[in-house]
């Protein structure tokens, strides 16, 4: 069965530094997608980014970054610089291309707080 | 701006109470999605829709029922209300799933629902 495993219930990081949010990922499909999500504490879940597991290069979107290995199926997500506004909710997800529709399978999610 | 409404943020209903938990996209979206979200669970797939009229149960269908009859509209229904469905319901929408690519999942606020 496929599954989202994300370890870190909550993560603290200094402003300004960077950090690196752990994800796992389990399926046998060779053709996926995985995407992060962020939500802030007003509830809406925000698009962040996104690897296809055929892409070869990382996928960076800004401050964000996604380190891709697919031999370790990890997908982790690198925030630079922290603002305080990367204060939320974050959370890894899985799409399998076979027929699914399009359904998000999704980790418990890894609370990050930033200090100023 | 593109939009995935839920018609309510808060809720308040007594056990055995039928609910209807309204979402409306306007991006002309063909695949809906209802999601459940309880702390430490993260989102949980309760059912979704790729067409009018069609639905698909997800992993948590028991107690839900959905109805899709425009293409816009994906209602969620709790037939008689308990206290073990009070929850987060997110609705969520996307295009239909190409073979690759990002099919990004756009998400409402969130309808917070509290059975007494």
């Amino acid at each position: 069965a496929q599954k989202i495993t994300q370890t870190q219930p909550g993560m603290f990081v200094q402003e300004k530094e960077a950090v690196t949010l752990d994800c796992t990922y389990d399926t046998s499909d060779p053709s996926y997608g995985l995407f992060w999500y962020k939500q802030p504490s007003s509830g809406e879940m925000i698009f962040l980014i996104y690897q296809g597991s055929y892409d070869q290069q990382n996928a960076t979107e800004g401050r964000y970054s996604l380190n891709f290995q697919k031999a370790r199926k990890s997908a982790n997500l690198v925030i630079s610089a922290s603002q305080l506004g990367d204060s939320a909710m974050y959370f890894c997800a899985m799409t399998l291309y076979g027929g699914s529709q399009g359904n998000l399978i999704f980790g418990k999610g890894t609370k990050l707080s930033v200090k100023p | 701006d593109v939009k995935v409404t839920q018609s309510s943020r808060y809720l308040v209903k007594r056990t055995g109470e039928k609910v209807f938990l309204e979402c409306v996209q306007d991006m002309d979206h063909e695949n809906m999605f209802w999601y459940r979200q309880d702390p430490g669970l993260g989102l949980r797939l309760i059912y979704f829709s790729y067409d009018v009229k069609m639905k698909e149960k997800g992993d948590i269908p028991e107690g839900y029922s959905v109805s899709r009859e425009k293409k816009e509209r994906f209602s969620l229904i709790l037939e008689s209300a308990s206290t073990n469905q009070t929850s987060m319901y997110l609705c969520a929408s996307s295009l239909r799933t190409a073979s690759s690519g990002a099919n990004v999942l756009t998400f409402g606020a969130g309808s917070r629902l509290t059975v007494l």
